[in-house]
């Protein structure tokens, strides 16, 4: 089992929708929850870190429930720039380490 | 400010030949970090550093060193580059480690095919 999976997509969606990516991690001790963006053949950057209580940056709501040891992103009112490859990262225990699932790509089409 | 740089861009190499690849990043960071991204695998940390003079190895380290030498460079070294070792490579940086809520900082990457 991979420390932290996505579901692969291609989620195609139209402009204005509401899209939802879902992650699970396997390391109950993990510290630090985080989405990065990844466009194509660029590096990741950080969308936003992910806290216990939830939180949101504008049209991006992250949500991460401990038990289920689930991590979930929403976006609402898509727009084209938002097509890119979403990257789950989650810290180790000792957090030193991040591990980043294998990303989850988005395409909005007109 | 350049934040984090990578030299080369790209490159190819036969099998059994040895590079070095270079990251530099002007942020006065204390923590670099080498990853490799392959299809479907997400990007694995190879070694990470936490301090100038300082590394450790991450999860993938085989067939890699590092050196950091100094607090702004961190160099990935390949003695005897094999086929498995095709890979998009990128460096990163940061302030803090993984345990905070801390950004790290990416370079534009290396591409590598050993043939």
């Amino acid at each position: 089992r991979k420390e932290v999976e996505q579901d692969p997509g291609p989620f195609n969606v139209p402009e204005g929708a509401t899209v939802a990516f879902n992650c699970t991690y396997s390391n109950s001790a993990s510290q630090s929850f985080f989405w990065y963006r990844q466009d194509c053949r660029k590096e990741p950057k950080l969308l936003m870190s992910v806290y216990s209580s939830g939180n949101e940056d504008g049209r991006f709501t992250a949500q991460l429930n401990r038990a289920s040891q689930y991590i979930s992103l929403l976006i609402r009112d898509s727009k084209l720039s938002d097509s890119a490859t979403y990257l789950c990262v989650v810290s180790n225990n000792a957090g030193n380490m991040l591990t980043f699932g294998g990303g989850t790509r988005l395409m909005v089409k007109p | 400010n350049a934040g984090v740089t990578q030299t080369p861009k790209f490159r190819v190499l036969k099998t059994g030949q040895s590079m070095t690849l270079l990251c530099a990043q002007d942020m006065n960071h204390e923590y670099m970090y080498w990853y490799r991204q392959d299809p479907g695998m997400g990007l694995r940390l190879i070694h990470y550093s936490v301090g100038e003079g300082t590394t450790a190895k991450g999860e993938v380290p085989d067939g890699y060193n590092v050196s950091r030498l100094k607090k702004q460079n961190f160099l990935l070294g390949l003695e005897s580059a094999a086929p498995s070792q095709t890979s998009v490579y990128f460096c990163a940086s940061s302030w803090k480690d993984a345990s905070h809520t801390d950004t790290q900082y990416f370079g534009p990457g290396t591409r590598l095919t050993v043939l």
